[in-house]
């Protein structure tokens, strides 16, 4: 089955403790992508990614890391973890790019205490 | 700089009422505007995007770029059309980055 798989689904972690939420897509999709959603705020764009190597900031970078080493694959990082990290975390990938239409995985609900 | 503004956190229609979600964008070059929809205990879903001018489940959406809107409408709400609505805007020729509105939420009334 076609789909973006995230894990761990929910984690409680404390503040400065490093952590790794995994992004796995098997679709070949060259685009993926990280977005955080808060209440109010709707869904933010952390980290984007066009392929293999490449990554770039999207509008709320701040606190975390990503790294494109396999085309599947998309980790994001929060090497310090704060409480202002707490939210829903949305991976998703699409083909060719941004203009087309992004498959999202699951959600990843964060706890920072 | 790039900014999505969709006006109503909530939104309620009878069943069988038409439907309308604003969606208000900023943008200095050329836009490609996107809906999003989220179901109860779904994953978030394209929903339509204006570059395939297409109807999806009864919705449409047209890009007026002289109110710089991208309302969607459907003329006769169900109630299976209750969920989060994310109005989305990306550039085209620059990133490709793309920001998403804070989101609608759409509840039928029976």
């Amino acid at each position: 089955e076609a789909q973006v798989t995230q894990n761990p689904r929910y984690l409680i972690t404390v503040t400065g403790k490093k952590l790794t939420v995994t992004c796995s897509q098997n679709m070949n999709h060259e685009y993926m992508s990280w977005y955080r959603q808060d209440p109010g705020l709707g869904l933010r764009q952390i980290y984007y990614s066009m392929n293999v190597e490449v990554t770039d900031k999207g509008d709320v970078p701040e606190g975390y890391k990503v790294s494109r080493k396999e085309k599947r694959n998309f980790p994001l990082i929060l090497e310090s973890p704060s409480p202002n990290q707490t939210s829903l975390y949305f991976c998703a990938s699409s083909f060719g790019g941004v203009f087309n239409e992004q498959f999202f995985g699951p959600g990843t609900r964060l706890t920072v205490l | 700089a790039q900014r999505v503004t969709q006006p109503e956190k909530l939104l309620s229609v009878f069943k069988g009422a038409p439907v309308e979600l604003k969606c208000n964008y900023s943008y200095s070059g050329s836009p490609e505007l996107f809906w999003y929809v989220q179901y109860s205990r779904q994953r978030l879903q394209l929903l339509l995007r204006h570059i395939s001018r297409e109807s999806i489940k009864g919705f449409t959406a047209d890009l007026n770029k002289g109110e710089t809107s991208f309302h969607l409408k459907k003329p006769f709400a169900q109630e299976e059309d209750s969920a989060m609505y994310y109005c989305a805007l990306s550039g085209r020729g620059g990133d490709d980055k793309i920001i998403f509105g804070k989101g609608t939420r759409l509840h039928i009334l029976p």
